[in-house]
């Protein structure tokens, strides 16, 4: 069983509006992930952290930003919601990098949804 | 260009029958290939994982299979079960950076009928 929590799982909210999506793990993986993913397709990294104080930008150009100042928690903000931002996103985390074959775990994810 | 293909997009079976599903990849320089399956409105959850040197691995009544000079891996499904209805997602990572990338495919959409 993941222990890797998202919150909200479910929001509508009107455009122009700025809204965190929380992520948090308490297994102590120093790597953390978010993904977007709309339905039938496949998942793109939009955002991805080394650890406390590193975060980078993914492969999918995303308006979001996100901050790592704990271990466990890992954020995702949208300063000014629009329509094209709806869509599901992911959190993921790994003791190691992808590289290494170890398991990545998934969040339950968030359905965002703008009007 | 790295690419994940699966087949097929979707599948529809008879309880306690077998399945299997496919997957091609291109992704190089290769490091490991996982299987997630996804419920409807929920995250992935892992089902194997296997590196360069695997060509089989089993979770339960789930196999999967690698070919890594082919680039393909197959996931069997033995006597399904009402509860395998989901989306079964093949991912494959590289180790050409710091971290590696994972390279996702879209996903075989299963449904089990009774």
């Amino acid at each position: 069983e993941a222990d890797i929590y998202q919150t909200p799982r479910y929001l509508v909210i009107g455009t122009g509006k700025k809204i965190t999506l929380e992520c948090s793990q308490t297994m102590g993986h120093d790597k953390m992930y978010w993904y977007q993913q709309d339905p039938g397709m496949e998942l793109h990294l939009i955002h991805y952290s080394y650890g406390v104080n590193s975060t980078e930008k993914g492969d999918l150009s995303s308006e979001s930003t996100v901050s790592r100042i704990r271990t466990e928690h890992f954020p995702l903000t949208l300063e000014s919601a629009r329509p094209s931002h709806t869509s599901q996103y992911l959190c993921a985390s790994s003791e190691y990098g992808v590289y290494s074959g170890n398991t990545i775990y998934f969040g339950e994810g968030s359905w965002l949804t703008v009007v | 260009k790295n690419q994940v293909e699966q087949s097929p997009q979707s599948l529809i079976i008879l309880e306690g029958k077998n399945c299997t599903l496919q997957c091609n990849y291109t992704v190089s320089p290769f490091s490991n290939l996982r299987w997630y399956k996804q419920d409807t409105g929920r995250g992935p959850v892992s089902l194997t994982i296997m590196t360069f040197s695997e060509n089989t691995k089993s979770n339960g009544r789930y196999t999967a299979t690698l070919d890594a000079d082919t680039k393909q891996s197959s996931l069997h499904i033995t006597a399904s079960q009402l509860s395998d209805s989901a989306s079964y997602i093949c991912v494959v990572s590289d180790r050409g950076s710091t971290l590696g990338r994972l390279y996702f495919g879209r996903g075989t959409q299963l449904t089990v009928w009774p």
